[in-house]
């Protein structure tokens, strides 16, 4: 079992619909919660980076974190063409004695929002 | 603006032969890294840098080599060793190498001549 799942889609809305990208998890270590977004042919761009259960919210962008389900979540209001991408959600474990706390990321799902 | 560069865009190369990616950071971070990413496998961590002159493997190092001479640089060498060396290859940094999100460069696309 990998350690975080993401469902790959692909992912297909029209424009203004809500999105709605999920993540679970293994791993109770995880602490601290990212979402990326990668266009093709470029590097993953962060979007939101979460430490605690709850919610954060920036622009249309919410992300949502319940640790005690190992969920996360990324939802995108009011989608736009230009939202089209890959969305990786990413995950740092406990870092302590030769450990660092390394990035685990999920398989990405891809997202196309039609006009 | 700072950010991380990284180049060439796309490289070529032939059997044999060791070729080496180039990565430069103006953020003022102290960790670097570089993953490997293939269609269907997600992101893999190939080698990271805490600090200057220090550099450990990561989960796919073999066949790969780093040096990390100064801070802002950290280039990555596929050997010949490597012998699927096909991929698009990324480079992050972080502020430091626990609990920060990692910032990345727009990636090398290797392929085989």
């Amino acid at each position: 079992q990998k350690e975080v799942e993401q469902d790959p889609g692909p992912l297909s809305v029209p424009e203004g619909a809500i999105v709605s990208l999920n993540c679970t998890y293994s791993n109770s270590a995880f602490q601290y919660f990212m979402w990326y977004r990668q266009y093709s042919r470029k590097g993953p761009e962060l979007l939101m980076y979460t430490y605690s259960s709850g919610n954060k919210e920036d622009g249309r962008f919410t992300a949502q974190v319940d640790k005690s389900s190992k969920y996360i979540s990324l939802f995108i209001r009011d989608s736009q063409p230009s939202d089209s991408a890959t969305y990786l959600c990413a995950m740092i474990g406990p870092a302590g004695g030769t450990s660092y706390g390394k990035l685990t990321f999920g398989q990405g799902t891809i997202l196309t929002v039609h006009p | 603006d700072g950010g991380i560069t990284q180049s060439p865009k796309y490289l070529f190369r032939k059997e044999g032969q060791n070729v080496t990616l180039s990565c430069e950071q103006n953020l003022n971070h102290d960790a670097m890294y570089w993953y490997r990413q293939d269609p269907g496998q997600g992101l893999r961590l190939i080698y990271y840098s805490q600090i200057v002159n220090d550099f450990q493997k990561g989960d796919i190092a073999e066949g790969y080599s780093v040096s990390r001479e100064k801070k802002e640089s950290f280039p990555l060498t596929v050997t010949s060793a490597q012998k699927n060396p096909t991929a698009f290859y990324l480079c992050a940094s972080s502020k430091a190498i626990r609990n920060q999100p990692q910032h990345f460069g727009d990636g090398t696309r290797l392929s085989i001549l």
